[in-house]
């Protein structure tokens, strides 16, 4: 089946802009995380989502960073006044809710630059 | 704060050799997980180990956990090229959800 899909895929905008990046979770899959990986690094979370609420969002560095997930299945991360430090690639991924494994299943990830 | 550590960051092996990727978490998870990523791509998973003495085993790979020692390895057996890409382990934090990385472990195996 399909997987976890994440638009666009590359995306370059300039310092102090307004980005949106969509996560398109696998079908059914209740929970929604994103995450954002710099070059050379593990992937650092963000924020949880469990259906359309915010479970935990104590990853998000500041409050230029926002995400939604209206009806609990595409959800949006939205950066405002980007900063170049923001640079990374932004992954998402989603698992199924009361799975005792709790495997994440990742998207393809959205490379972000700023410049 | 829970805190992964992997070691070595970087190695480099000959094909059909034997070698330990060490990973040490920092406080008490109910969760480990190792992923492979490829360069340029996402994350693919490999295991998932929930509980002490857990090992699971595909093709050269075999993970193992040790909960007292918050210690995870994954072992390559016979290394061929194929295996060449970054490993991760991560570990979950006290809600269960948010997933904490380590930084990595880069493999490439030589022929």
């Amino acid at each position: 089946g399909a997987g976890v899909s994440q638009t666009p895929s590359n995306k370059v905008t300039e310092k102090g802009k307004y980005v949106e990046l969509r996560c398109d979770p696998i079908s059914g899959h209740t929970a929604l995380y994103w995450y954002r990986q710099s070059l050379g690094q593990g992937p650092e979370f963000l924020i949880y989502f469990q259906g359309t609420g915010a479970a935990d969002d104590s990853g998000l560095p500041n409050d230029r960073f926002f995400a939604v997930r209206p009806e609990g299945s595409v959800s949006t991360l939205k950066i405002q006044r980007t900063e170049r430090g923001d640079s990374a690639v932004y992954l998402c991924a989603s698992s199924r809710a009361g799975d005792n494994y709790n495997e994440q299943f990742f998207g393809p990830g959205t490379r972000l630059t700023v410049l | 704060e829970l805190k992964v550590e992997q070691n070595p960051l970087f190695l480099s092996m000959q094909e059909g050799k034997n070698y330990t990727i060490y990973c040490n978490y920092s406080t008490t998870s109910d969760r480990l997980y190792w992923y492979r990523q490829d360069p340029g791509k996402s994350l693919e998973s490999l295991f998932v180990l929930l509980s002490n003495g857990a090992v699971k085993q595909e093709g050269r790979l075999m993970a193992s956990l040790d909960t007292k020692a918050r210690l995870s390895t994954l072992h390559i057996t016979a290394a061929v090229h194929d295996l060449s890409a970054t490993y991760f382990c991560a570990v979950t934090g006290r809600n269960n959800n948010d997933m904490r990385f380590g930084a990595g472990t880069r493999l490439t195996v030589k022929p």
